[in-house]
């Protein structure tokens, strides 16, 4: 019973390198989320995708882009990664509607 | 967006009910009240949510104020393993609105 999974749970990366976190889930859900976690917070919404082939803005899009690529899978993008993007970065997916949010375990991101 | 009020961190004794308070004065009439929970180095776990009425589950029950200006987690008998930092969390639309969440410390 996967879940929610993300991969990979840690990176690092140098100023001006990019990435893609990816994310899956198992659960048929229409809904998934990026967010992202800085110490002694909480999260804050990056972007969402309310159903497949739709991607919204959240709080702190800037630096980021996503893909829903399909109902399962939900990316997350840095072109250009920044100190300023150090956090934990969790994916969620949720049924239609955003109702209870399923939590993936985390990628921890380290930018030097 | 206002984010809900909640206190830094709280202790209870364990096999004792605790209540965890929140507030979201500026909640509209159509945003649900969530509650997660977050052990150290996980992802959040769903632990309950409403929108006028009190609710229950297998895990906690959920107290909302008359004005929906407030309200209350319930945890009926906590355990050691209910130690983490509890969210509460505003939803409006697709986004859940995250305040920075009460800290539980349960003493054996």
């Amino acid at each position: 019973n996967a879940g929610v999974t993300q991969t990979p749970k840690f990176q690092v990366l140098k100023t001006g390198q990019s990435m893609t976190l990816q994310c899956a889930q198992d659960m048929n859900h229409n809904s998934m989320y990026w967010y992202r976690q800085d110490p002694g917070m909480g999260l804050r919404l990056i972007y969402y995708s309310a159903s497949e082939g739709t991607t919204d803005k959240g709080e702190v899009p800037n630096g980021y882009n996503v893909s829903r690529l399909n109902k399962r899978e939900f990316s997350l993008r840095l072109e250009s990664a920044a100190p300023s993007q150090t956090s934990v970065y969790f994916c969620a997916s949720s049924e239609a509607g955003g109702g209870r949010a399923f939590f993936g375990q985390g990628t921890r991101l380290t930018v030097v | 967006d206002a984010k809900t009020t909640q206190p830094n961190s709280m202790e209870s004794n364990e096999e004792e009910p605790v209540h965890l308070p929140c507030n979201h004065s500026t909640i509209s009439g159509t945003d649900y009240i969530h509650w997660y929970r977050q052990l150290p180095s996980q992802g959040p776990e769903y632990v309950i949510h409403g929108l006028t009425s009190n609710v229950n589950n297998r895990m906690a029950s959920l107290a909302i104020a008359e004005d929906r200006k407030s309200s209350t987690l319930i945890l009926h008998r906590a355990t050691l393993r209910d130690a983490a930092v509890y969210y509460c969390i505003r939803r409006s639309n697709y986004q859940l609105i995250w305040g920075a969440g009460t800290k539980l410390i349960i003493k054996p």
